[in-house]
């Protein structure tokens, strides 16, 4: 079944420091590849995607993420974490049209 | 670009009272909504996919009948939660993708949470 997968429910990083929100997709075709965010009581917010061409891809807020084919992994990264970076991020894909999966979620809290 | 609402963001409401939520999407048609639910501290599970103008298609183990989606224009979809319970008391938030191709790509509104006491 195509399904995205978040390893890790929690994250936490000190403030500064590198980050990495990892996230591994099931190997079915193509799929187009997205990083959302989400605060409290609010929606998701869009950071990036990756549907074709280079590899790393740059998003908002100073976000990042790369496209491995062979590992096929998306892990969105960020060269220095902020605390207000502390908030809830999914990883999605859709495949061939059909409908957005999400992973189940990873929790980052960035400690001053 | 590319803004989706809700209304309202929040509701409380009594059990077996029936609920609207309206999604709109402000400067683009979307030929598709989607809504979605989502429990605390989970990720977003898909209730319903609708496309303008025809019935929605509902995922497995979805009430169609307890969750009426409607979307009468390219702008407008609702979601309507009939005879409301306490374990109907979710977040919810919908979705919307435009006609013209844009890779799938999903745009969210801010959610509505919903409380039935």
């Amino acid at each position: 079944a195509q399904s995205v997968a978040q390893p890790e429910d929690q994250v936490n990083v000190a403030e500064g420091n590198p980050l990495t929100v990892k996230c591994t997709y099931s190997v079915s075709g193509n799929p187009y590849l997205f990083w959302y965010v989400q605060y409290p009581n609010r929606g998701l917010q869009f950071l990036l995607k990756y549907i074709t061409g280079d590899n790393l891809v740059k998003g908002s807020y100073g976000f990042e993420a790369e496209f491995n084919k062979s590992q096929t992994s998306f892990h969105l990264k960020k060269p220095s974490a902020l605390v207000s970076d502390s908030a809830l991020y999914f990883c999605a894909a859709s495949y061939n049209n059909n409908d957005m999966r999400f992973g189940a979620g990873t929790r980052l809290t960035v400690k001053p | 670009g590319a803004v989706v609402s809700q209304h309202p963001s929040w509701v409380i409401c009594k059990s077996g009272t029936s609920v609207k939520i309206e999604c709109r999407s402000l400067d683009f048609q979307a030929t598709t909504m989607f809504w979605y639910r989502q429990f605390p501290k989970q990720s977003l599970m898909l209730m319903a996919t609708s496309n303008e103008g025809s019935k929605a298609t509902y995922e497995q183990g979805v009430e169609k009948d307890k969750f009426l989606i409607n979307h009468a224009s390219l702008t407008l979809s609702t979601l309507t939660v009939t005879s409301a319970h306490p374990e109907d008391s979710s977040f919810y938030i919908c979705s919307a993708r435009m006609g013209r191709p844009s890779y799938n790509e999903q745009f969210f509104g801010p959610g509505t949470r919903l409380t039935v006491l």
